[in-house]
């Protein structure tokens, strides 16, 4: 089955600096990549997802990557704010299956 | 808000109580999901419905007995859960490409 490796497990920056988040994933197969941010008390919410036939999506402040070669995609936010504070899931699917697989997430904090 | 609907948000049981959990769409998904969330630990898949039929059962323990009347609803049955089990359960819907999520019942098992 899928792997889905995710890091840093923990990160801290200044606000007003980038942050970046690295996901790997092993079965070639996948090809549809979310991101989700959860907060406190709440449920994981769909902030991105990039599809494997681009090879970066971006919205606003914040943007992911994926490289197919190599098997990792990346999200990248840029002009952090302390609301962006919040734990961070990457996941990989086969489209138009059901199966999702999470990374363990990373605790972004933002240091106004 | 996801369109996905979760109830309770908080719930309080005792090791010999029998609750449910409730969550419905109707973003007209296919399949929907429990999840378990525990504290420093990655997301489990417990049970995946597509069409309301269980295709996926991740050794969960019978304490957790789901039930999926409709493709709009989904249901968690608890029953003489233990202390470990206390954690955020959270119900989520796709249509084969996006999954979203509920926002969680928060379960504490005395």
């Amino acid at each position: 089955g899928e792997n889905v490796e995710q890091h840093p497990s923990t990160l801290s920056v200044q606000e007003g600096d980038s942050a970046v988040i690295k996901c790997t994933y092993s079965d070639s197969a996948s090809n549809y990549f979310p991101w989700y941010k959860q907060e406190l008390g709440k449920g994981p919410q769909l902030i991105i997802d990039i599809r494997s036939n681009v090879g970066e999506k971006k919205d606003q402040r914040i943007a992911v990557t994926l490289n197919k070669t190599a098997k990792h995609f990346s999200l990248h936010i840029t002009e952090t704010q302390p609301e962006d504070s919040a734990v961070y899931f990457c996941a990989a699917s086969y489209q138009a299956g059901n199966q999702f697989y999470f990374g363990t997430g990373t605790s972004l904090t933002v240091i106004p | 808000e996801t369109g996905v609907t979760q109830t309770p948000r908080h719930l309080v049981m005792g090791m010999t109580n029998k609750k449910s959990l409730k969550c419905e769409q109707h973003l007209g998904h296919n399949a929907m999901y429990w999840y378990k969330q525990s504290a420093k630990k990655p997301l489990e898949l417990m049970f995946v419905y597509n069409f309301k039929e269980q295709t996926e059962n991740n050794s969960v323990p019978s304490r957790f007995s789901p039930e999926c009347p409709n493709s709009s609803h989904l249901f968690l049955h608890l029953h003489t859960l233990q202390p470990e089990d206390s954690a955020l359960y959270l119900c989520a819907s796709s249509n084969g490409e996006k999954l979203l999520f509920g926002s969680g019942t928060q379960l504490s098992v005395l």
